[in-house]
């Protein structure tokens, strides 16, 4: 089944304390992108690939990571966590390098919650 | 800066009425448009796109929307809303030059029988 996987879908942290969200497709995609969704605020973008070790900044890149070693995965990484991270995390992939005219295909999200 | 307005933070429609949401963009050009719906628990699926041509476009579920340039607006459409139509929604906006994406506020739709 074609679809994008996330791990873990609910995480609880504290601050300072170094994570990874893992973020799989299995489409063979050019495109990933994290997202996060706060209420009142939409989905931000916080960074996106075209391919692999091609990577750019969104929206709200600040506190976050990522790294684009393979096609299929795109990890998104918070060094030091806050509590201002907390939110509800979405990866998606689109099929080529020129995602805005493509769908995005969305994983089942990440909620995650920094003490 | 580009920006995506989704006036209406919350609507509620009786099941089988008609349904508009509405969703204007703010941006030089004429960006790429969506729509998506995120069910409850569930992450985005697309409902419908428009890049050119026919500014009136289909998309799943029986939705449509229709691109207004002069009033930088895409709403979407329903002519019949279904129970199961209940969810969140939202306008996004792909800009090309930077294959980056602007999403709404979203609108979240209650449906009662």
């Amino acid at each position: 089944e074609a679809q994008v996987t996330q791990n873990p879908r609910y995480l609880i942290t504290v601050t300072g304390k170094k994570l990874t969200v893992t973020c799989s497709q299995n489409m063979n995609h050019e495109y990933m992108s994290w997202y996060r969704q706060d209420p009142g605020l939409g989905l931000r973008q916080i960074y996106y690939s075209m391919n692999v070790e091609v990577t750019d900044k969104g929206d709200v890149p600040e506190g976050y990571k990522v790294s684009r070693k393979e096609k299929r995965n795109f990890p998104l990484i918070l060094e030091s966590p806050s509590p201002n991270q907390t939110s509800l995390y979405f990866c998606a992939s689109s099929l080529s390098g020129s995602a805005v005219q493509e769908t995005q295909y969305f994983g089942p999200g990440t909620r995650l919650l920094v003490l | 800066a580009q920006s995506v307005t989704q006036p209406d933070i919350h609507i509620t429609v009786s099941e089988g009425a008609s349904l508009e949401l509405r969703c204007n963009y703010s941006y030089g050009a004429t960006p790429y448009l969506f729509w998506y719906v995120q069910s409850p628990g569930q992450g985005l699926q697309l409902l419908l796109k428009y890049f050119s041509g026919d500014t009136l476009v289909q998309g799943i579920k029986g939705f449509e929307a229709e691109f207004k340039r002069s009033q930088s607006s895409f709403n979407l459409r329903k002519p019949s809303v279904h129970w199961s139509d209940a969810a969140e929604y939202f306008c996004a906006v792909g800009i090309g030059i930077y294959n980056q994406f602007y999403f709404g506020t979203g609108t979240s739709l209650t449906v009662i029988p």
